[in-house]
């Protein structure tokens, strides 16, 4: 089945303990990328990659950092979580840019 | 820069009744207009597109058409059902795109929709 997968799905943690949410895509996409969706903001872009080891910037990449090393892989980074990063993170992918973008399920993260 | 405004919610419906969710945007030229669907606990599903002026898009029973003129990219379901009930986000991708495939969101409509 072809399908965006994330872990955790669900996540608390303290601040500062280092954390990393995988995502993982089997449609061999070329484009990932990386939302936090907050209540009454909508969906924001944090970072999104156009192939393997090309990654840039998106609307709120502050205390973030991704890697592209494989293809079907692309994990967020959270090097010292602090609360304001509490949030319900999606990974998606797409075949290449300008194509239909596949959702993961979700992570929702809780940082005390 | 680019913005998206929904209506903000919750819809609260009868089964079979008519459901309109507005949406408008702010962009510049001719961007791709989406809708997506969050049922509860799932990722972001594809509902419509519609990527020129005056196109419709459909599925499911729901439609909505890209006015240029309104910049407006309106959600329409003329009998919804229970199943139908979720979370609505209006979208769009800017013309041209460059090399990031971003998509600008509203912050989501929850729609209930009651027996």
């Amino acid at each position: 089945e072809a399908q965006v997968t994330q872990n955790p799905r669900y996540l608390i943690t303290v601040t500062g303990k280092k954390l990393t949410v995988t995502c993982s895509q089997n449609m061999n996409h070329e484009y990932m990328s990386w939302y936090r969706q907050d209540p009454g903001l909508g969906l924001r872009q944090i970072y999104y990659s156009m192939n393997v080891e090309v990654t840039d910037k998106g609307d709120v990449p502050e205390g973030y950092k991704v890697s592209r090393k494989e293809k079907r892989n692309f994990p967020l980074i959270l090097e010292s979580p602090s609360p304001n990063q509490t949030s319900l993170y999606f990974c998606a992918s797409s075949l290449r840019t300008g194509y239909e973008q596949y959702f993961g399920p979700g992570t929702r993260l809780t940082v005390t | 820069g680019d913005s998206v405004t929904q209506m903000e919610g919750p819809v609260t419906l009868s089964e079979e009744a008519c459901l309109t969710i507005n949406c408008t945007y702010t962009a510049t030229g001719y961007p791709s207009l989406f809708w997506y669907v969050q049922y509860p606990g799932e990722g972001l599903q594809l509902l419509l597109k519609a990527t020129k002026a005056d196109d419709k898009g459909s599925n499911k029973g729901f439609e909505a058409t890209y006015r240029k003129e309104t910049t407006s990219f309106h959600l329409e379901k003329g009998s919804v059902q229970v199943s139908d009930s979720a979370v609505y986000f209006c979208a769009l991708r800017p013309m041209g795109g460059g090399s990031n495939y971003k998509l600008t969101f509203g912050k989501g409509t929850l729609l209930t929709v009651n027996p």
